[in-house]
């Protein structure tokens, strides 16, 4: 199985603050790797797939980069509704895994 | 507009049974990859299993820690996705999340996903 690490685990900014979350696979995976953000008792919701796809309707200040075993989750701006927690997901190969997530505070 | 309601959750005893179900709406179920991810409380998201669409061949994938205990199956024709659950344990106490799985970009995101469903496992 694909082994999914992400840090830092957690992390406080302000907002305009520029943030960095990093996922690093066991194996390389192309680039079959998505980002998705989930607020406290919501459904999780898709930002990024294909390592550096916008998905439709998320805004512009999301973008993601990397390929192979080192992916990066940036928000180049934070907002006040960009807390809640960041999981990268493999799809290279069943079983597709998780990252362990990385909650954001807002300062 | 894409929904997908998750039901069935609920209290259940160890080594009892459950069968989730998934309804979906707003697009062409048929042809749509389907998943179950799985959150215990305060806990990260964890991938449950998959089910291909008939046109894909329509194979089925479980993660390890389900595996032989879970089903994932899908009626066409009542687009529904559901989720046997077998030998329940403590440890399979989550919300369960539905979701659909785009495979046109050559990856595969869980594009719209359901509002989940709890499960309590607990005598």
């Amino acid at each position: 199985d694909i082994q999914m690490t992400q840090s830092p685990s957690s992390l406080s900014a302000s907002v305009g603050d520029r943030v960095t979350i990093t996922c690093r696979t066991s194996q390389t995976i192309s680039n079959s790797l998505n980002w998705y953000q989930q607020i406290p008792g919501k459904a999780p919701k898709l930002l990024i797939y294909a390592a550096s796809s916008l998905q439709s309707g998320v805004p512009s200040r999301f973008s993601g980069s990397g390929s192979g075993t080192d992916f990066t989750l940036t928000v180049s701006s934070l907002q006040p509704d960009d807390f809640g927690t960041y999981y990268c997901q493999q799809s290279y190969s069943a079983p597709w895994t998780f990252g362990q997530g990385t909650k954001v505070e807002i300062k | 507009e894409v929904q997908l309601v998750e039901s069935g959750g609920g209290l259940v005893k160890p080594g009892g049974s459950l069968r989730l179900s998934c309804a979906a709406s707003g697009f062409t179920f048929t042809h749509a990859w389907m998943t179950w991810v799985r959150q215990a409380p305060g806990k990260g998201l964890e991938w449950v299993g998959r089910i291909l669409s008939r046109t894909s061949g329509g194979g089925v994938d479980y993660a390890a820690p389900v595996k032989g205990r879970f089903t994932i199956s899908r009626d066409d024709s009542k687009n529904t996705l559901y989720l046997q659950m077998n030998s329940l344990e403590a440890e399979d106490t989550a919300v369960y999340y539905c979701a659909s799985v785009t495979y046109g970009s050559g990856t595969y995101p869980f594009d719209y996903w359901g509002q989940g469903t709890l499960v309590t496992v607990s005598s």
